[in-house]
C-alpha cells in the first residue's frame, strides 16, 4: 500500500538552531501534503496544508515565518521549524493526499534543549 | 467551524472484555466524513475506517464495529474480546471536504488493556 516516509524519526537540537523535517510519499505522488503537530498526550493540531508549487496555507495561530514550508515536488514537502526553542518540542506529523485516501507519516519527534 | 468531543480520556478493561469508544461531532457541513485512527506507543497512526454523512449503515470489520447515528452526531467505536493489543490512544476525526482531506482530531481516548 501506499507509504509516506518522515526523516528524521527523532532530533535533538539547541536552543536557536532550525531543523528540517521532510515528508515523502513513496509510491503515490501527493498534490497535497498536511503537516500536523502532537504535544504529549494530546490531540493533533493542524499546522498548515502543503500545496505543490505554492504556498503553504497556515492555520490561525501558526507563525509561517517560524515554520517554514516547501513543497518541491509532487513527493516531497519539508518542515522546517527555525529558531527552535524549547515549547516547539513536540512531535510533527505529515500526511499525503493520494488519488482517494490520506496517509500519514510515522512522525518526528523534536526536542530542542 | 467543527469540532470532535471525545469525552473518555482514558478507559482500563481487562481482556477480553468489550469496550465502546464514544465520539461526537459538530459541523454545519451536510456532507462530511468521519474517522478513527489507532495510535500505538510507536506514534504513528494507523488508520481504521471512513466513513461519509450519506452512510449510516453500521460497519463490521472482525472485532471491531462502528455505530454511526447522525440523530445524535455520534460515531462510536466498539471493540469486542479485546486485546491486549489494542492498548492504544485512539483519535476519532472530522473532515469537510472530500479530496484534500483537513481532519479536525478529537483529544483521544487511551484505552488500556489489562491482561
Amino acid at each position: 500500500g501506499a507509504v509516506v516516509s518522515q526523516h528524521p524519526s527523532w532530533v535533538i537540537c539547541k536552543s536557536g538552531t532550525s531543523v528540517k523535517i521532510e515528508c515523502r510519499s513513496l509510491d503515490f505522488q501527493a498534490t497535497t501534503m498536511f503537516w500536523y503537530r502532537q504535544f504529549p498526550k494530546q490531540s493533533l493540531m493542524l499546522m498548515a496544508t502543503s500545496n505543490e508549487g505554492s504556498k503553504a496555507t497556515y492555520e490561525q495561530g501558526v507563525e509561517k515565518d517560524k515554520f517554514l514550508i516547501n513543497h518541491a515536488s509532487l513527493t516531497l514537502s519539508t518542515l522546517t521549524v527555525t529558531s527552535a526553542h524549547p515549547e516547539d518540542s513536540s512531535f510533527y506529523i505529515c500526511s499525503a493526499h493520494g488519488l482517494a485516501d490520506q496517509f500519514f507519516g510515522p512522525g518526528t519527534r523534536l526536542t530542542v534543549l | 467551524a467543527q469540532k470532535v468531543t471525545q469525552a473518555q480520556t482514558e478507559i482500563s478493561v481487562v481482556e477480553k472484555e468489550d469496550v465502546t469508544l464514544d465520539c461526537v461531532y459538530e459541523t454545519r457541513d451536510t456532507t462530511y466524513y468521519l474517522f478513527w485512527y489507532k495510535q500505538p506507543p510507536s506514534g504513528e497512526l494507523v488508520f481504521l475506517i471512513r466513513r461519509n454523512s450519506f452512510d449510516e449503515q453500521n460497519e463490521i470489520s472482525g472485532r471491531y464495529s462502528w455505530n454511526f447515528q447522525k440523530s445524535t452526531s455520534s460515531f462510536n467505536f466498539t471493540i469486542t474480546a479485546s486485546q491486549v493489543v489494542d492498548s492504544a490512544v485512539y483519535f476519532c476525526a472530522l473532515s469537510v471536504e472530500f479530496g484534500n482531506e483537513k481532519l479536525t482530531f478529537g483529544t483521544g481516548t487511551r484505552l488500556t488493556i489489562i491482561p
